[in-house]
């Protein structure tokens, strides 16, 4: 079955401490991996779209990986208003794109 | 306006009420969905239109009516919903091009349905 996996659910960071967030899929035929910052009771905000194993995006304090099995996502010195869920989803077909439950971030002052 | 837009942000109905969300997207892109985020679950693909013909239907009950007049407009009718149908709905749109494989969805605000 295909699936996406994300791991930690749940993460406590102080402020300036960097760490990684992961996303592991079993799909099929992949056509896409994608990353999402929600903030609560909002719709995601798009982040970064990988294709291609040993992609790299970059976007500000953040830093999104692909391999051939999973996708991570690089926090460096992260800051408080980085605290949010971070959803990965990977396109299987033209219309089917996968969710993770997500992890949700919190960084302490 | 800009990006994906839903109307209301918020809706509280009884179960016998019938009420309609709304999305506009201002993208120029083919393709809309529904999904349904309920707490400590991955989104739940609901519905999907392509130029206006819907390619996508998973499984949802009846008392959840699309409808897409335009490649801009999708609306989710709802009639005689059940507390369990309480949660964000989220309307998206992407490019919707089977050959692009970096074809992005862009999400709307959602809509924090209750249903009493």
């Amino acid at each position: 079955e295909d699936q996406v996996t994300q791991s930690p659910e749940a993460l406590r960071l102080q402020e300036g401490e960097s760490s990684s967030l992961n996303c592991s899929y079993t799909v099929s035929g992949l056509r896409g991996l994608f990353w999402y910052r929600q903030d609560p009771g909002k719709g995601p905000e798009f982040l970064f779209t990988l294709y291609s194993a040993g992609e790299e995006k970059e976007k500000e304090r953040l830093k999104a990986t692909l391999t051939k099995k999973e996708s991570f996502l690089h926090i460096t010195a992260p800051k408080p208003e980085d605290s949010a869920t971070y959803l990965c989803a990977v396109r299987e077909g033209t219309y089917k794109y996968i969710f993770g439950t997500g992890t949700r971030l919190k960084v302490l002052a | 306006e800009t990006g994906v837009t839903q109307t209301p942000r918020h809706l509280v109905m009884g179960m016998t009420n019938k009420k309609s969300l709304k999305c506009e997207q201002h993208l120029g892109h083919n393709a809309m969905y529904w999904y349904k985020q309920s707490a400590k679950k991955p989104l739940e693909l609901m519905f999907v239109y392509s130029l206006e013909e819907r390619v996508e239907n998973n499984s949802v009950p009846s008392r959840f009516s699309p409808e897409c007049p335009n490649s801009s407009h999708l609306f989710l009718h709802l009639h005689t919903l059940q507390p369990e149908d309480s949660a964000l709905y989220l309307c998206a749109s992407s490019l919707g091009r089977s050959q692009l494989s970096t074809d992005t969805q862009y999400f709307g605000p959602g809509t924090r349905l209750t249903v009493l």
